[in-house]
């Protein structure tokens, strides 16, 4: 069955901290691995998009890394600011048709000051 | 500003009274999806389009409609809603197949709806 877990599912860090957010997934054949922020209220927003021959990804403060062996992704965040609290959501692409994405439950991270 | 826009951002209504939420996308794109997210399932894809007038069934379709007349506009419509259809949706597009490497989806501000 194709699935994506993550964990934690909430996370409470303080301000300027770092912290790592995990995904692991089972889905069969790989694509594409993507991770989203979504604010309160608002629609996820792409912070990543990479292929299984990818291991590292950066976007800012943000860096992903994916490990296509044992499945697991991981989303890194530097320096952490009060505007990271969001859910972030791994999302696993199973081909690149228009109907095969499937949606972690996401972790919902809050900065506090 | 390159955006897709949802309307009405809120809405409480009654079960069986029709609505329409309307998806509009002014990039061009061919590939336009709704999504609901409900808490603890994640988003799940209800319906898909690829092009004008080309639609198909996503993972959750049942008890909704869409149509594709033109490019850029994609609708939602619950024909006879029901209160388990209260829920948060989101419209995205893209140039490519949503799946497709590099190709990144856009989603909408959502459209959180209430049936009572």
């Amino acid at each position: 069955k194709n699935q994506v877990e993550q964990s934690p599912q909430s996370l409470i860090i303080l301000e300027g901290k770092n912290c790592t957010l995990q995904c692991n997934y089972t889905v069969s054949p790989f694509s594409n691995l993507r991770w989203y922020k979504q604010d309160t209220g608002r629609g996820p927003v792409s912070l990543t998009i990479m292929t299984f021959s990818e291991n590292t990804k950066s976007n800012g403060r943000y860096t992903a890394t994916l490990d296509a062996d044992t499945k697991q992704s991981s989303l890194h965040i530097t320096a952490s600011q009060l505007s990271d609290s969001a859910s972030y959501i791994c999302v696993v692409s199973a081909g690149t048709g228009a109907n095969n994405l499937f949606f972690g439950t996401g972790t919902r991270l809050t900065v506090i000051p | 500003e390159a955006q897709v826009t949802q309307n009405p951002r809120y809405l409480i209504t009654v079960t069986g009274k029709k609505l329409t939420v309307t998806c509009s996308q002014n990039m061009n794109h061919e590939y336009m999806s709704w999504y609901r997210q409900d808490p603890g399932l994640g988003l799940r894809q209800i319906y898909y389009s690829m092009n004008v007038e080309v639609t198909d069934k996503g993972d959750v379709p049942e008890g909704y409609k869409v149509s594709r007349k033109e490019k850029r506009n994609f609708p939602l419509i619950l024909e006879s809603p029901s209160p388990n259809q209260t829920s948060l949706y989101f419209c995205a597009s893209s140039l490519w197949p949503a799946g497709a490497t590099y190709n990144e989806q856009f989603f909408g501000p959502g459209t959180r709806l209430t049936v009572l």
